[in-house]
């Protein structure tokens, strides 16, 4: 069974800091991940996919990268902004038996970014 | 240049009673996905419905709860005499026609169950 894990569960940081957001999973069989930001009361929005043959991706100031062979995928927030604030959640599909549409997701990392 | 629409937001009932919920999932995409969040919880994979046929009810508890999606039409989840435990928030999400990621997220329907 596959198990997902965020850690931390939240984090405070001034406007501007960088900052790292970590997920990590217990089967290393996995066909890609989901990274999501979920803002209060409102649903998930995709933030950035990355295949089991990549190792990262990029869009504007957030990089996600994986690995699988450790079991950890990393968040990178660049120059973090108010804005930001949010809900940031992982996920995995549950691999084996063609079913990658299962998602598994930790419990979120809740970001506060302090102007 | 709709997303994936979820109605209502906010549903109220006494136990007992039905809930109904509806998602329009995104144009073109014909494969949907329910997923329930729990109080503290995250979320947890319910059914994978394609147009008229269900293709994967694992996360689905076994009695009270049913999903379809038509042929014509939203996806429909229902609930049949609510208890408080199924007071959450119930998320659709769409993915495009070969059912490959990302799926896409509606803003979901808040459940309280009185």
């Amino acid at each position: 069974k596959q198990e997902v894990t965020q850690i931390p569960a939240a984090l405070s940081v001034p406007e501007g800091e960088n900052l790292v957001l970590n997920c990590s999973f217990t089967d290393s069989a996995i066909y890609n991940l989901q990274w999501f930001r979920q803002d209060p009361g409102k649903g998930l929005t995709s933030l950035l996919l990355i295949q089991s043959s990549q190792r990262e991706q990029t869009s504007g100031r957030l990089n996600a990268s994986l690995d699988k062979s450790s079991g950890r995928s990393t968040l990178y927030i660049a120059a973090s902004q108010p804005g930001d604030s949010a809900t940031y959640l992982c996920a995995f599909p549950r691999g084996g038996g063609g079913s990658n549409y299962k998602l598994t997701f930790g419990k979120g990392t809740l970001l506060t970014v302090n102007p | 240049n709709a997303g994936v629409m979820q109605n209502p937001r906010h549903l109220v009932r006494r136990r007992g009673q039905e809930a109904r919920l509806r998602c329009s999932p995104m144009k073109g995409h014909s494969h949907v996905y329910w997923y329930r969040q729990l109080p503290e919880e995250g979320l947890k994979f319910m059914v994978y419905l394609q147009k008229e046929n269900i293709i994967d009810e694992s996360g689905m508890p076994k009695e009270r709860f049913s999903a379809e999606f038509p042929k014509e039409g939203p996806s429909i989840l229902r609930i049949q005499q609510v208890v408080r435990g199924d007071s959450a928030a119930y998320f659709c999400a769409s993915s495009p026609r070969d059912g490959r990621p990302p799926q896409h997220f509606g803003d979901g329907t808040r459940l309280s169950i009185l």
